[in-house]
């Protein structure tokens, strides 16, 4: 596996159910991130991760939680979501937050669709 | 206020002739960056091009060039020669904060290339 990669590619789920999407990266990268990509909207930035360490939350609900257990790995844990929370959902890497010119890296995306 | 304002939402470009697809950003930091991103069909983010605040020089990549206007806070995405396979959402993006935590993305430009 090379690059940025997401599991499920595609989730249907119902307004009661959890479940988690997952994120590897095969960079050797330290920051990790999660967006929200809705049609119409700019990509909103929601989740980041520096050295397994969460330095950014933007405003977003607690239905959404992320876990790094490491560099590599970044999930989204999902539960009790609303249908509005239906997006696709990007991971992204880059080699940390403190060069200005680390671009990321992204990964296909997971298309959630709540029911 | 918006960070990040794309205002054309859909371009159309004849094979092999040169377009600029339109950015403005809107930042008080004296450090940022400003990337160009692609997202075909497919969902993944490419990564294209990267202008730091403090480059004098416009950035180029290939066939891809930024024309960076700090003044007027604009940095416009200028791809020439364009081909069939550069059809695709183009999203600008910024990343501003103390830290570098902060990113923004426009709500993109849908590019069609026609033969």
């Amino acid at each position: 596996e090379t690059g940025v990669t997401q599991t499920p590619r595609h989730l249907v789920m119902g307004m009661t159910n959890k479940k988690s999407l997952k994120c590897e990266q095969h960079l050797g990268h330290n920051a990790m991130y999660w967006y929200k990509q809705s049609a119409k909207k700019p990509l909103e930035l929601m989740f980041v991760y520096n050295f397994k360490e969460q330095t950014e939350n933007n405003s977003v609900p607690s239905r959404f939680s992320p876990e790094c257990p490491n560099s590599s790995h970044l999930f989204l844990h999902l539960h009790t979501l609303q249908p509005e929370d239906s997006a696709l959902y990007l991971c992204a890497s880059s080699q940390d937050l403190a060069s200005r010119n680390n671009e990321q890296f992204f990964g296909p995306g997971t298309r959630l669709t709540v029911l | 206020a918006q960070k990040i304002t794309q205002t054309q939402p859909g371009m159309f470009v004849q094979e092999k002739e040169a377009v600029t697809l339109d950015c403005t950003y809107d930042t008080s930091d004296q450090s940022y960056g400003l990337f160009w991103y692609k997202q075909p069909s497919s969902g993944e983010m490419i990564f294209l091009i990267y202008q730091g605040s403090y480059d004098e020089q416009n950035a180029t990549e290939g066939r891809y060039s930024l024309n960076f206007q700090k003044a007027r806070k604009s940095a416009n995405l200028v791809i020439s020669a364009s081909q069939l396979g550069d059809s695709a959402m183009y999203f600008c993006a910024m990343r501003e904060g103390p830290i570098g935590n902060q990113f923004y993305f426009g709500t993109g430009t849908s590019l069609t290339v026609i033969p």
